[in-house]
């Protein structure tokens, strides 16, 4: 979608190694929210973001969310290879009836 | 087990042929999605349905039919008039009040042209 641009399209990074991927809108949302790819498989639901300036972490996967609301970061801490996949932002713009994605970023942590 | 599932993992479609992709789950959501997904990017939104008997058309539905005859069910057509069918599609149910602040997907269908 044109309408959140995803960076980097891809990231190689060292076992061990800290990241960040960002998402960034067009248009002010209503909600963003991280999911998760394995290669050839669904999407997993990872985090959703609806407050301005909201940060939220799991694991060691963090995700912030700008006062503004179009613009989110992923940040992972210590990457492993089971955080290798595709990371991909979902949005709920105002006056939409689905949510609408980034093409996401891909992820290869080398061990 | 609850979740979502599709069938079957890969397709192959003849030129001409209509071909069916599956989409059943135990979760009990009223919404659900049907997305394609192309290389390098993001998914795109064919059709969804937000209650049974009800559907409406996404950015991309020309070359797609569905139905939603039973709650667990939403099976997608490709057509023939679907010129390049060849991607990944993926089936989603949806939590929320609007139907899909959180999405729940399934394993998806490769389909590809022969």
């Amino acid at each position: 979608s044109q309408e959140l641009e995803q960076s980097p399209q891809s990231l190689i990074v060292q076992e061990g190694k800290n990241l960040t991927i960002n998402c960034t809108s067009s248009k002010t949302l209503y909600g963003l929210y991280w999911y998760k790819q394995k290669y050839g498989e669904g999407l997993i639901f990872l985090m959703m973001l609806q407050k301005g300036g909201e940060e939220k972490s799991h694991e060691k996967i963090t995700a912030k969310l700008d006062e503004k609301k179009q613009q989110s970061s992923l940040h992972i801490t210590a990457s492993q290879p089971s955080h290798a996949g595709i990371y991909l932002c979902g949005a709920d713009f105002p006056g939409n009836n689905d949510m609408r994605f980034g093409a996401g970023t891909r992820l290869t942590v080398k061990p | 087990d609850g979740g979502i599932t599709q069938s079957p993992k890969y397709l192959f479609r003849k030129e001409g042929q209509n071909v069916t992709l599956s989409c059943e789950q135990n979760l009990n959501h009223d919404a659900m999605y049907w997305y394609r997904q192309d290389p390098g990017q993001g998914l795109r939104l064919i059709y969804y349905s937000q209650i049974v008997n009800d559907f409406q058309k996404g950015d991309i539905a020309e070359g797609y039919s569905v139905s939603r005859e039973k709650k667990e069910s939403f099976p997608l057509t490709v057509t023939s008039a679907q010129k390049n069918p060849t991607a990944f599609y993926l089936c989603a149910t949806g939590q929320g009040a609007r139907g899909f602040e959180k999405l729940f997907f399934g394993s998806g269908t490769q389909l590809s042209v022969l």
